[in-house]
């Protein structure tokens, strides 16, 4: 079956950073996205990624190894803004539409 | 940036009746999504839609769900008849390419339905 698994918080101080980690099992991978989600919002895309490595996009760094079927979402010099659920999302071989399995979302609280 | 509107923000009817939930997605997109978010579950997916067809649905998507676009108008989610385990919120997406090329999609803040 699809699998897609996250923890449900984690908490971090304002000004150090922040690790989201992300597990997967798919039939087969093509992509996994990022998105933030605030409480009663539209979930916003942050990142995608499809290929092993980390991908910088300065606030946001996102790192990916296909063969652990594992990802991270890095948040650094955090702001309590940044404070919101962040969903991992993979999309499968088998999907041609961008048919994502998420996960249930990790709740990040930053705190002064 | 882009915005994907959704009517109604909620809605709460009685088991058995029709409800249908409306999407304005982003006007130059052609890829079109459901999705059903029970509360604190994950996001799962319902259905696509492009160029006037379902392409793909999950086996969420029941008899009871259908889905159209008529004339370039709304994109809605019909449900008739409803179901105690159809509540839920049902979040609308739209991408301008498929959205695995990206991973783009552009998502509507929800629709709650509550099924009594």
């Amino acid at each position: 079956g699809q699998g897609v698994e996250q923890p449900d918080n984690l908490m971090s101080v304002e000004g150090t950073f922040a690790r989201v980690n992300c597990t997967y099992s798919t039939s087969g991978f093509n992509g996994l996205s990022w998105y933030q989600q605030r409480e009663g919002h539209a979930p916003v895309f942050l990142s995608y990624v499809v290929l092993d490595g980390l991908k910088d996009s300065g606030h946001f760094s996102t790192f990916l190894s296909r063969s652990n079927g594992y990802s991270y979402l890095l948040l650094t010099e955090l702001q309590i803004k940044d404070s919101a659920s962040y969903l991992c999302a993979v999309r499968d071989r088998g999907s041609a539409l961008g048919r994502l399995h998420f996960g249930a979302g990790t709740q990040l609280i930053v705190i002064p | 940036g882009p915005k994907v509107l959704q009517i109604p923000s909620h809605q709460i009817i009685d088991m058995g009746q029709m409800v249908t939930l409306n999407c304005d997605p982003v006007s130059n997109h052609l890829y079109f999504y459901w999705y059903k978010q029970i509360l604190g579950q994950q996001m799962e997916f319902l259905v696509n839609f492009y160029n006037g067809k379902v392409m793909e649905k999950s086996k969420l998507f029941k008899d009871q769900f259908s889905v159209e676009r008529p004339d370039g108008s709304y994109f809605t989610l019909k449900i008739q008849p409803t179901a105690l385990e159809d509540s839920a919120v049902y979040f609308c997406a739209s991408s301008l390419w498929t959205g695995g090329t990206t991973g783009q999609l552009y998502f509507g803040e929800g629709s709650k339905l509550t099924v009594l």
